[in-house]
């Protein structure tokens, strides 16, 4: 089974400042696609980015971007001129492209907080 | 834009009674997935359907049933509630297995409270 880790369990960065969330996952496939996803208190789920494992080129999404790396399987999140908006807990997700009605599998999440 | 809608939004059970949540999946997607997420943990799969079929199962109790209806909108039935049941559930849907987008879209979540 896959799995998916996020190893910093709470993070803190100042407002306007960079802050990089990481995550890492164990698979054996080669077509897969991963996704950071925010849960603000309202606990609803909100994507923020995602990546297609087919595609060298690191996703983008205004001041959210990630570093894919294949090889090592890492699969982290930065997100530049942070906002006190930002601050959520965010999750890592996995899904297989084989089939494409595939579950995900979720990291154990990053608690975001951004100071002001 | 028209989102994943589930009902109710919060619920509370007593101990041995039995909940029914709803999940009604934005237009045109076929594929309904549900979601429990306990206190202070990451979102753990359930169960989905497809075309009114169950794709895939995950942890579910044997409590627990659920199903997807003509219109597509699902259904999650828990029967013989546990206080450990006591967790945000979410519905999720995607559209049509063959497009690229491979993205789920969340619901609000149900909070269900087990007293």
């Amino acid at each position: 089974a896959q799995t998916v880790t996020q190893s910093q369990p709470e993070m803190s960065v100042q407002e306007a400042e960079t802050v990089t969330l990481s995550c890492t996952y164990d698979t054996s496939e080669s077509d897969y696609y991963l996704f950071w996803y925010k849960q603000p208190p309202s606990r609803q789920m909100i994507l923020v980015i995602r990546q297609e494992a087919y595609k060298q080129q690191n996703a983008t999404e205004n001041r959210f971007s990630v570093n894919f790396q294949k090889a090592a399987k890492s699969f982290s999140l930065k997100i530049s001129d942070s906002q006190l908006g930002d601050a959520a807990m965010y999750f890592c997700a996995y899904r297989s492209g084989v089939y494409n009605f595939n579950k995900f599998y979720f990291g154990s999440g990053t608690k975001l907080n951004v100071k002001p | 834009a028209a989102g994943v809608i589930q009902s109710p939004r919060h619920l509370i059970k007593e101990k041995r009674e039995t909940a029914t949540l709803k999940c009604y999946p934005i237009p045109r997607h076929d594929t309904v997935y549900w979601y429990q997420q306990g206190p202070g943990q990451d979102p753990q799969f359930l169960i989905s359907f497809y075309e009114k079929m169950q794709s895939d199962k995950g942890s579910i109790p044997d409590r627990f049933s659920a199903q997807q209806f003509s219109d597509y909108h699902s259904e999650l039935n828990m029967s013989s509630l546990e206080l450990g049941d006591s967790a945000l559930y979410f519905c999720a849907s995607s559209p049509d297995g063959t497009s690229e987008n491979n993205e789920q879209f969340f619901g609000p979540g149900t909070r269900l409270t087990v007293l």
